[in-house]
């Protein structure tokens, strides 16, 4: 049984660019959500993604956009890349059932740097 | 400044030894989740608690949630260094996966 999955594991981008990293939900997951974390620091929350919707989004500019597809692997894609930006970006992902939430399991993460 | 409020920052302790790992809210949680994070890797996933007063253990880790809801304590007993790590507890705000999370505490474990 494979657990969330996340690529690439590092990348190095320069300001201004844009990135798209990927995500693949544990088997039986049909919800993805997005964390920040900067070094030192909690996770932040981004947006999650559930029916191939955003559902909830956290505190975070336009610049951050997501995408869920109908195998429910996500995408997140951050436009106009600013040296802050740099930062472990989590994807986690959980089963929404009728109860309401469930227990989130997190992918190893991908290592972004802004140069 | 963070929702949730972990104490203390960073932990060393000599190997053997118990401690503990507080978490405060100033509002109350629909759940509260343990997590311990490898430096630079991803959350593994510990404990969840739910009602007021829910107690879980895993192995020689203990977490408790107390009755209001607004703070939950993680004890680990004869500590080992496969111990060390960051450890983050994250609340449901609104019974719907919107998470929020501590800034974490950093445990050391001396051999």
């Amino acid at each position: 049984d494979a657990g969330v999955t996340q690529s690439p594991t590092h990348l190095i981008k320069t300001r201004g660019q844009q990135v798209t990293l990927r995500c693949s939900p544990k088997s039986g997951h049909d919800t993805v959500s997005w964390y920040q974390q900067a070094l030192g620091q909690g996770p932040q929350f981004i947006f999650q993604y559930y029916e191939e919707e955003e559902r909830q989004r956290g505190n975070f500019p336009d610049r951050f956009s997501g995408h869920q597809f109908p195998n429910y692997s996500s995408e997140l894609n951050v436009n106009a890349l600013l040296l802050g930006d740099s930062a472990l970006y989590l994807c986690a992902s959980s089963l929404v059932g009728l109860a309401g939430a469930n227990t989130q399991y997190f992918g190893p993460g991908t290592r972004l740097t802004v140069l | 400044s963070q929702e949730l409020e972990q104490s203390p920052q960073s932990l060393i302790v000599q190997e053997g030894k118990n401690l503990t790992i507080n978490c405060t809210s100033s509002k109350t949680l629909y759940g509260l989740y343990w997590y311990k994070q490898k430096y630079g890797e991803g959350l593994i996933f510990l404990m969840m608690l739910q009602k007021g007063g829910e107690e879980k253990s895993h192995e020689k880790i203990t977490a408790k949630l107390d009755e209001k809801k607004q703070q939950s304590s993680l004890h680990i007993t004869a500590s080992q260094p496969s111990h060390a790590g960051i450890y983050l507890c994250g609340a449901d705000r609104n019974n719907n996966n919107d998470m929020r999370f501590g800034a974490g505490t950093r445990l050391t474990v001396k051999p």
